[in-house]
């Protein structure tokens, strides 16, 4: 099976830099995506990661590494509104098509 | 470009009542996942939908039954509603992940919100 863990809550100052932690066990690994949903919301995607490293894409980045089973989202100049929930999900093992969701992180961002 | 759309928006219904849910993938997407996602938690994986076939499931008993059309779209379908159905139900579409075996990046509707009394 597959086990995804996150922090359940995290706060943050506007303009500031956070970095939420997933970590994961899985029988097997195609893929770690990372996605935004706001309250009420459905998951809107930000970021997916394949190979170890780190993937940029502007304010967002988002590292992997499989041999630790860890991923991290960071989000700089946080802005109000970044306050939401934060998914992390793995693709694959035996089945490639599934993603497993962690609970989310909710992220609250303070002036 | 329309993306991922699903109806109706809300939907109440009584305990042992049969529903079902519609999704419209985004435009050029042939792969349709359904997942229920319970309040304060992560979407759970109920199933995958390509070529009209199921094509993945989770852990949800065959109360949950689906479908997908021609020109893919799908339904979900959960008969005998119980109480623990209420949930936000999500629709995702993606392309070509299940034949090509890259993860396909899923793009999710606004879902539809079940309420089961």
């Amino acid at each position: 099976g597959q086990n995804i863990d996150q922090p359940t809550e995290m706060t943050a100052t506007e303009g500031a830099i956070v970095q939420i932690n997933c970590t994961y066990q899985t029988s097997g690994f195609n893929g770690l995506f990372w996605y935004q949903q706001h309250a009420g919301e459905a998951p809107t995607f930000l970021s997916y990661n394949v190979l170890d490293g780190l993937e940029e894409k502007g304010r967002f980045s988002s590292f992997l590494s499989r041999s630790k089973g860890y991923s991290y989202l960071l989000l700089k100049e946080l802005q109000m509104k970044d306050s939401a929930s934060y998914l992390c999900a793995v693709r694959g093992g035996t089945n490639a098509g599934k993603s497993t969701f962690g609970d989310g992180t909710t992220l609250t961002v303070k002036p | 470009d329309a993306g991922v759309t699903q109806s109706p928006t809300h939907l109440i219904k009584t305990r042992g009542q049969q529903v079902t849910l519609r999704c419209s993938p985004k435009s050029g997407h042939d792969t349709v996942s359904w997942y229920q996602q319970a309040l304060g938690q992560g979407p759970q994986f109920i199933f995958q939908y390509y070529e009209e076939e199921e094509r993945q499931r989770g852990n949800f008993p065959d109360r949950f039954s689906g479908h997908q059309f021609p020109n893919y779209s799908s339904e979900l379908n959960v008969n005998a509603l119980l109480l623990g159905d209420s949930a936000l139900y999500l629709c995702a579409s993606s392309l070509g992940g299940w034949v090509s075996g890259r993860p396909d990046t899923q793009y999710f509707g606004p879902g539809t919100r079940l309420t089961v009394l």
